[in-house]
């Protein structure tokens, strides 16, 4: 089942934070974050293991709750180029299979 | 070189084409990945090849082929498509490594449009 992303859109205005939610039903072995803009590819953010170990970009943070099966993406002082749909992407056991969450647009204003 | 490259970008073709996509990585990643996005909505894994070995098949119809002739390239071959199998086709690769993050690198897409 795919995992849950809330908010569906968001709106900010330039300088901004905001906090993307990921959840998912099953036992996690790690979440990635992603962001898309409209017609290009998604980006890698984020990535967070079960077991504490992080690695993503200096201006984004994230956290993952693995007893409660759950991610947050971090993002402070927005700036325009933000703007794009996120995913999460979770992992349930090795293998490398990745099942993106249901995204969140997210639109910064200046 | 830490791109992903797809052809072609654009792709229209009819009910009883046969035509191929392809994908490139050169950064040493041994797994690769076919996914497909349709509007507005996450991308869905397809495939899933580790070492050149097709290690994940998600019950894709049998009209998408994948091929995978060596660690640098990634084909899907198609036929007999249906018109709802237009989509933006996804490829990306990832490390696959003990003791590496394994985080994937996506590569611009091939938009799919099947009359």
């Amino acid at each position: 089942q795919q995992p849950v992303q809330s908010p569906q859109a968001v709106i900010l205005r330039e300088g901004e934070d905001a906090v993307i939610n990921c959840s998912s039903s099953k036992a996690l072995y790690s979440v990635h974050w992603y962001r898309q803009k409209h017609g290009e590819a998604p980006v890698f953010l984020m990535i967070l293991l079960k077991g504490g170990e992080q690695k993503g970009h200096e201006k984004i943070s994230a956290s993952f709750n693995e007893k409660k099966q759950q991610s947050s993406l971090y993002l402070t002082a927005s700036q325009l180029s933000y703007s794009g749909t996120y995913f999460c992407g979770t992992e349930t056991g090795g293998g490398n299979k990745l099942t993106f969450g249901t995204g969140t647009q997210l639109k910064v204003e200046l | 070189d830490t791109e992903v490259t797809q052809t072609p970008k654009h792709l229209v073709m009819g009910m009883t084409n046969k035509k191929s996509l392809k994908c490139e990585q050169h950064m040493g990643h041994r797994a690769m990945y076919w996914y497909k996005q349709k509007a507005k909505k996450p991308p869905e894994l397809m495939f899933v090849y580790s070492y050149e070995k097709l290690s994940i098949n998600e019950s894709v119809p049998s009209r998408f082929s994948p091929e995978c002739p060596n660690s640098s390239l990634l084909n899907l071959h198609l036929h007999a498509l249906q018109p709802e199998d237009s989509a933006l086709y996804l490829c990306a690769s990832s490390q696959n490594e003990q003791g590496t993050y394994n985080e994937q690198f996506f590569g611009p897409g091939t938009r799919l449009t099947v009359l």
